[in-house]
């Protein structure tokens, strides 16, 4: 079945600096790509998605590109700040089913 | 990007007993999901439901569970008997363009 895998957390950084949170999935098909976002205490927002191979999703200084290839869609943002902790989860969707998240990748940002 | 409201925000409730937990988007839509988080745990799928019926369901959503849209705009997620292992965000989500799910901001049960 479908799955995705993320680098665990917690992600510990600086503000400035550069952000890579890594994600690969395995799936049959050629499915759509999520970030989601989950601030404390928050629901899930949509950060950014791609909907094919190549696509570059961009939100809010955030990027990920869906590289076919090397099933991965990384995200990295190049300066963070204190407001973008959070949890970020990666997650993939075959049309109109389920979304299969990964585990989460905790973000700490300190000033 | 759509408004999903959830109610309640938050439950408590006895093991044994039966929760509705409400999901109100506000335009129409064809596509509802449900999903629940346990503390700290991942987002794991329940059921989808389409066209008025469910499409797909995850082997957590077992006889205990059951959705309807009762009125045509609320959608529903009902457990008939809680169990401790109940305890967790429900997230509610819907499509609105393409296939991009929206979630609303999520229903904390904890059952004691």
């Amino acid at each position: 079945g479908n799955s995705v895998t993320q680098m665990e957390g917690p992600v510990t950084l600086s503000e400035e600096a550069f952000l890579t949170i890594n994600c690969t999935y395995t799936a049959t098909g050629y499915p759509s790509l999520f970030w989601y976002v989950q601030y404390p205490g928050e629901g899930l927002q949509l950060l950014l998605k791609a909907t094919k191979a190549d696509d570059k999703g961009s939100n809010k200084g955030f990027e990920a590109t869906y590289r076919k290839e090397t099933t991965s869609f990384h995200l990295e943002k190049g300066s963070v700040q204190v407001s973008d902790s959070a949890v970020y989860f990666c997650a993939l969707s075959d049309g109109f089913q389920k979304l299969v998240f990964g585990t989460g990748t905790r973000l700490l940002v300190s000033p | 990007e759509p408004e999903v409201t959830q109610t309640p925000s938050h439950q408590v409730t006895q093991m044994g007993q039966e929760v509705i937990l409400r999901c109100v988007p506000i335009s129409n839509h064809l596509y509802f999901y449900w999903y629940r988080q346990i503390l700290g745990q991942k987002v794991e799928f329940l059921v989808s439901f389409y066209n008025n019926e469910i499409s797909e369901k995850s082997e957590i959503f077992d006889d205990q569970f059951s959705v309807e849209r009762p009125d045509g705009s609320n959608f529903t997620l009902k457990i008939r008997s809680t169990k401790l292992e109940d305890s967790a965000m429900y997230f509610c989500a819907v499509v609105w363009s393409g296939e991009t799910q929206y979630f609303g901001p999520g229903t904390r049960l904890l059952v004691l």
